[in-house]
């Protein structure tokens, strides 16, 4: 059964970057011919799509957030990466990792982590 | 960017009772190459990730109770919960993934009434 988990730091400083894992289990990322997206929800709010990436390399960013994401792959570790540089207060929020459900990032996220909170504060 | 609205922002209604979410994106979703609509409802419980419910618009996630279907074409699309269990309550977000970057709704909020 496949498995998404999110780690990394809950707390971090403005200005510094965030970095988050999601390990991928029950499956192999290089093997399964999946896009793997990155999603996001502040606190009491609604979500927002940070960017998704094929085993290859091939990335999509959201537009409003491109010039500060970076999402990676390791196929030798079965994970995904994320970096956000620059945060602020406004990237407080629940991060989530998901999986699009074919090889194509045009698709539905039909499997999610059940997400790490990270907190931007000084 | 496509944006994704949903009416009500929440509702109550009693237990056995039909549930209709709308959602309207501001451009049609509609895939030209398999003619179904790029579009997806979730459910999210409290301190849960959302899960996928509905996608193409009407095509029933593998184990989803089939008292949730979903309807509509180009910009108007909806989300029926037939006969509402005690268990259905959470918040309800659409989402496009017909163009990048993928947005949602900004959820509907159903309790029981």
């Amino acid at each position: 059964q496949l498995q998404l988990q999110e780690s990394g730091p809950g707390l971090v400083k403005p200005s510094e970057t965030l970095s988050l894992t999601c390990t991928v289990s029950g499956g192999s990322i290089s093997s399964s011919s999946y896009y793997w997206g990155w999603i996001r929800q502040p606190p009491g709010k609604g979500l927002e799509w940070i960017g998704s990436i094929y085993y290859s390399g091939t990335t999509y960013y959201n537009p409003s957030l491109k010039s500060r994401v970076t999402i990676s792959v390791d196929t030798s570790k079965n994970q995904v990466s994320l970096k956000l540089n620059s945060v602020t207060a406004a990237d407080t929020a629940m991060y989530y990792c998901a999986r699009h459900a074919t090889a194509t990032t045009y698709e539905r996220l039909d499997s999610w982590g059940l997400g790490t909170l990270v907190t931007v504060s000084s | 960017d496509i944006v994704m609205t949903q009416s009500p922002d929440s509702l109550a209604v009693s237990l056995g009772e039909r549930v209709t979410i709308n959602c309207k994106s501001s451009h049609p979703v509609l895939y030209s190459s398999n003619n179904k609509n790029s579009l997806g409802w979730y459910q999210q419980k409290p301190g849960l990730p959302p899960k996928l419910l509905i996608y193409w618009a009407s095509t029933r996630e593998s184990g989803v109770p089939d008292r949730f279907s979903g309807s509509g074409s180009g910009t108007d699309f909806t989300l029926t919960i037939s006969n509402l269990q005690a268990e259905d309550v959470a918040v309800y977000y659409c989402h496009q993934y017909y163009s990048i970057p993928f947005t949602f709704g900004q959820g509907t909020r159903l309790e029981i009434k």
